[in-house]
């Protein structure tokens, strides 16, 4: 089983649609949860911390449920600039490691 | 501020011969990791050095290693290439050594033939 895992799309949707991502998490020890944002051929770019108590900036909402290890990422009213590559990551643990997922394609079109 | 910059930008090897991969850090960030991606999936944690010293190790082979200078620059190193080596290798820093927020340079990409 994979550690991080997530459906890797791709979702091709509509200008002005809500997406939602999903991922689940293997390790009950991980401490911290993140969004990346990775564009073709480029290096992942963090899009958001995820917190407990869920958090939202813009059209972004995270939300975290530790008891079920479950991370999930809602777009609101997609943009064309929001097509890439989302990735679901985890960490805290001993020697800084983070643990990627292998990301979910998301395509916007017109 | 200037972000997480990386050199060289691309490189191209043959098979069996030796690559070093240069790093620095955000000002400020005392922390270098280092990742592998190949197309397809997420990175994959190398090394995390932190004030100098190797703080994490990922399921790599010998072949690989790492070092952080004073300043806080990175340099990773990957004997004997093999063609499986081909990548794009990321270096990210961070404040510290605990669960921070990484935050990546655009990487190199390594192609073995």
């Amino acid at each position: 089983r994979k550690e991080v895992e997530q459906d890797p799309g791709p979702f091709n949707v509509p200008e002005g649609a809500t997406v939602a991502f999903n991922c689940t998490y293997s390790n009950s020890a991980s401490q911290s949860f993140f969004w990346y944002r990775q564009d073709c051929r480029k290096e992942p770019k963090l899009l958001m911390s995820v917190y407990s108590s869920g958090n939202e900036d813009g059209r972004f909402t995270a939300q975290l449920n530790r008891a079920s290890q479950y991370i999930s990422l809602l777009i609101r009213d997609s943009k064309l600039s929001d097509s890439a590559t989302y990735l679901c990551v985890v960490g805290g643990f001993e020697g800084g490691k983070l643990i990627f997922g292998q990301g979910t394609e998301l395509s916007v079109k017109p | 501020d200037a972000g997480v910059t990386q050199s060289p930008t691309h490189l191209i090897k043959t098979r069996g011969q030796q690559v070093t991969l240069r790093c620095s850090p955000i000002s400020g960030h005392k922390s270098v990791s280092w990742y592998q991606q190949v197309l397809g999936q997420g990175p994959q944690f190398i090394f995390q050095y932190y004030e100098k010293e190797e703080r994490g190790r990922g399921n790599f082979p010998d072949r690989f290693s790492a070092r952080q200078f004073p300043n806080y620059s990175s340099e990773l190193n990957v004997n004997a290439l093999l063609l499986g080596d081909s990548a794009l290798y990321l270096c990210a820093s961070s404040l510290g050594q605990g669960p921070w927020e990484q935050y990546f340079g655009p990487g190199t990409r390594l192609t073995v033939t």
